[in-house]
């Protein structure tokens, strides 16, 4: 079984701050774990995914994520926060690139 | 076309009506998944088809609810005797074998 907690519902920065959002995952087999953004009225876009080597993964717009075994997180960050990635991001695992489990999502607010 | 189209993309039916959701998958994608995406929640899975054949329907919350992909391409989600827990936001999603999962804009569904 699998199963994605993302701590805080919403996250306020203001722009050109640091963005940091929390993915702390189970699973029973190596997982493969994924961050998506989703803008109002619009699908899920992959922002970034780990599947397996290099634990330190690369996105769209700047974002990165680590993965940390021994932690189970996979937080993403942006080192600079712009007006448009205000958005809400869902963290996701899977095994083996089957069907998604997602977290309940953080909604990312950027002021101005 | 570019990407994955789902249609209605709003739909209002009153309770005990039935529904017939579409979704329209990248052209070539063998994988196509269904997730319903409750207001505030991140999605989650409903059904699993690979070409024609359902291979994973766990997600699916109760026999009100059936899918199918006849062709292997088009896919339809058909609700039963809608109740107002079915409001949602339905979301499918597209991909080659074990690839990213592309998304659709999803359709709306209210129940009055």
């Amino acid at each position: 079984a699998q199963s994605v907690t993302q701590l805080g519902s919403h996250v306020s920065v203001s722009e050109g701050a640091l963005v940091l959002l929390r993915c702390n995952y189970s699973s029973s087999v190596p997982p493969y774990l994924f961050w998506y953004v989703q803008y109002p009225n619009q699908g899920l876009q992959l922002l970034l995914k780990y599947t397996t080597g290099a634990t330190l993964v690369k996105g769209i717009n700047g974002f990165e994520a680590e993965f940390k075994k021994s932690e189970t997180s996979f937080h993403l960050t942006n080192p600079s926060a712009h007006m448009s990635d205000a958005a809400e991001y869902f963290c996701a695992v899977s095994a083996y690139g089957n069907k998604l489990v997602f977290g309940a999502g953080t909604i990312l607010r950027v002021k101005s | 076309g570019a990407g994955v189209s789902q249609s209605p993309r709003y739909k209002v039916a009153k309770r005990g009506q039935d529904v017939a959701l579409r979704c329209d998958p990248i052209s070539g994608h063998v994988s196509l998944f269904w997730y319903q995406q409750a207001l505030g929640q991140g999605p989650e899975f409903l059904t699993y088809f690979q070409n024609e054949a359902q291979l994973d329907k766990s997600g699916l919350p109760s026999d009100r609810f059936f899918a199918e992909r006849p062709e292997g391409s088009v896919s339809t989600l058909k609700i039963q005797r809608t109740q107002q827990e079915d409001s949602a936001v339905y979301l499918c999603a597209s991909s080659l074998a074990w690839g990213e999962q592309f998304f659709g804009p999803g359709t709306r569904l209210t129940v009055l």
